[in-house]
């Protein structure tokens, strides 16, 4: 029963590149979240995505992330034009039913930005 | 609005003494859900319990045990008789009927040493 995948596990972009993350949820959920971790830091929501459909991109910056959740396929959360400040660990997590469900975490991504 | 807080940033112990990690949190909902998540120095979070507002029976699990009180608004964590294994950072989270996401305690860094 494989749990949350997320690749790649390490990322290194220079200024200005795109960076993808993926993230496959445990077999069953329906219900993707995603996190930014900066160092010495707490966890930061930044969008919760049911298949198909954005619920809350609340925490995501405006400009430069989108993210998605296809019918087939992984969630990726996408990053244009990065810069260093996007440099962080990326986390997914993915729950069953989307209310308070618990949340089962990826071994996040860690993205630096050269 | 939700807030929880976990004021140690850092606890150091020497291993088999036991620690207690505090969780303070704060809601006007009835009903909500607490949860624990260790991050090891690895990185990965794991999850550890999901407690809801109206079960507040303490919990025990092997050398884990969670304390529960509605009173103080406290969801306590207790480690017996520690292990270097244990060192980690744990966070705490609240989750109420009314949000989407989770609120995450900025976490607390537990140092084992042998």
């Amino acid at each position: 029963n494989a749990g949350v995948m997320q690749n790649p596990r390490h990322l290194v972009r220079r200024r200005g590149q795109e960076a993808r993350l993926r993230c496959s949820p445990m077999k069953g959920h329906s219900h993707v979240y995603w996190y930014r971790q900066l160092p010495e830091e707490g966890l930061k929501f930044m969008v919760y995505l049911q298949k198909e459909n954005i619920i809350d991109e609340s925490g995501m910056p405006k400009e430069r992330f989108s993210a998605e959740f296809p019918k087939e396929g992984p969630s990726i959360l996408r990053i244009q034009q990065v810069v260093r400040g996007d440099s962080a660990a990326y986390f997914c997590a993915s729950s069953y039913t989307g209310s308070a469900d618990t949340q089962y975490f990826g071994p996040g991504t860690r993205l630096t930005v050269l | 609005a939700q807030k929880v807080t976990q004021a140690q940033t850092e606890i150091s112990v020497v291993e088999k003494e036991d620690v207690t990690l505090d969780c303070v949190y704060e809601t006007r909902d009835t009903t909500y859900y607490l949860f624990w998540y260790k991050q090891p120095p690895s990185g990965e979070l794991v999850f550890l319990i999901r407690r809801n507002s109206f079960d507040e029976q303490n919990e025990i699990s092997g050398r884990y045990s969670w304390n529960f009180q509605k009173s103080t608004s406290s969801f306590n964590f207790t480690i017996t008789a520690s292990q270097v294994v244990d060192s980690a950072v744990y966070f705490c989270a609240l989750w109420t009927g009314g949000s989407y996401i989770p609120t995450f305690g900025r976490g607390t860094s537990l140092i084992v040493h042998p």
